[in-house]
C-alpha cells in the first residue's frame, strides 16, 4: 500500500531555534494534509496544499507542496514552547486519510 | 463547544470483557471514522461510516464492531479485548470523503 515517509522522527531544538519535518511519498499525491498532535492530545487539523509547488503561510509556520506532489515540508520559524508535539503530514488515497510516521519535536527553553 | 465527543474519556476493562466506546458529533458530518493509536504511532484507521454506509479496513480485527445509529453518533465495541488492543481511540468526523477530518479527544483503553 501507499506509503508516506517523515524525517526526522524526533528532534530536540532549543527554543527559538527553527524547525523544518519533511514527509515523502512513494506516488504523486493530489493533496497533502498536516495535523499537529499535543501530547496527549488529539491531532488537530493545520492546512491542506492541493497545487504543485504551494507555499502557505500561518504565522511562524510555512508549508510547501513539491513541484513533483510527492513531497512536502513543514517548517517553523523561533520555534516556542508551544509548538511542542508530533507533527502528521497525511494524504487521502480512495476514501480514507493515511497519516504520515510523524515527526516529535520537542522545545527546550 | 466540542463538536466531536468521546465517552468516556478513559475506559479500564478486564481482558475478555467487552467494551463499547462512544462518539457524538454536532457538525452534522457525513463520515465517521474510528482510528486506533499506539504509543508513539500514527492514528491507524480501523473503519468509517459514510451515512449508513460502512467501511471496514482489511486489518481490521474481526474483534472490533462499530454501530452508527443516527448521523450524530457512532460506537465501536470491542468484543473481547486482548492485552495488544490496549490504545487510544480516536473518533474522527468530516463532511464527505476528502475532506478536512475533525478529531474527538479520545477514549485511552487500558486492558488489565
Amino acid at each position: 500500500g501507499q506509503q508516506v515517509m517523515q524525517i526526522p522522527q524526533y528532534q530536540h531544538v532549543q527554543e527559538g531555534e527553527d524547525f523544518t519535518t519533511y514527509c515523502n511519498s512513494s506516488t504523486t499525491l493530489s493533496n497533502i494534509q498536516w495535523y499537529k498532535q499535543r501530547p496527549g492530545g488529539h491531532p488537530v487539523f493545520l492546512i491542506q496544499l492541493v497545487k504543485s509547488g504551494e507555499v502557505k503561510k500561518q504565522k511562524r509556520l510555512t508549508f510547501q507542496f513539491g513541484e513533483a506532489k510527492k513531497n512536502s515540508s513543514l517548517h517553523i520559524t523561533a520555534t516556542q514552547t508551544t509548538d511542542v508535539g508530533t507533527y502528521f503530514c497525511a494524504l487521502y488515497n480512495t476514501d480514507k486519510l493515511i497519516f504520515g510516521t510523524g515527526t516529535r519535536l520537542q522545545v527546550f527553553p | 463547544d466540542a463538536m466531536v465527543i468521546q465517552n468516556p474519556r478513559y475506559q479500564v476493562t478486564q481482558f475478555g470483557k467487552p467494551v463499547t466506546l462512544s462518539c457524538s458529533q454536532t457538525l452534522n458530518h457525513n463520515v465517521m471514522y474510528w482510528y486506533q493509536q499506539k504509543s508513539s504511532q500514527a492514528p491507524k484507521l480501523l473503519f468509517h461510516y459514510y451515512d449508513k454506509d460502512f467501511n471496514n479496513e482489511a486489518d481490521t480485527p474481526d474483534n472490533f464492531q462499530s454501530r452508527r445509529p443516527n448521523t450524530s453518533f457512532c460506537f465501536l465495541d470491542i468484543r473481547s479485548p486482548g492485552l495488544g488492543d490496549a490504545a487510544m481511540y480516536l473518533c474522527a468526523t468530516s463532511r464527505y470523503q476528502g475532506d478536512t477530518q475533525y478529531f474527538g479527544p479520545g477514549t485511552r483503553l487500558t486492558v488489565l
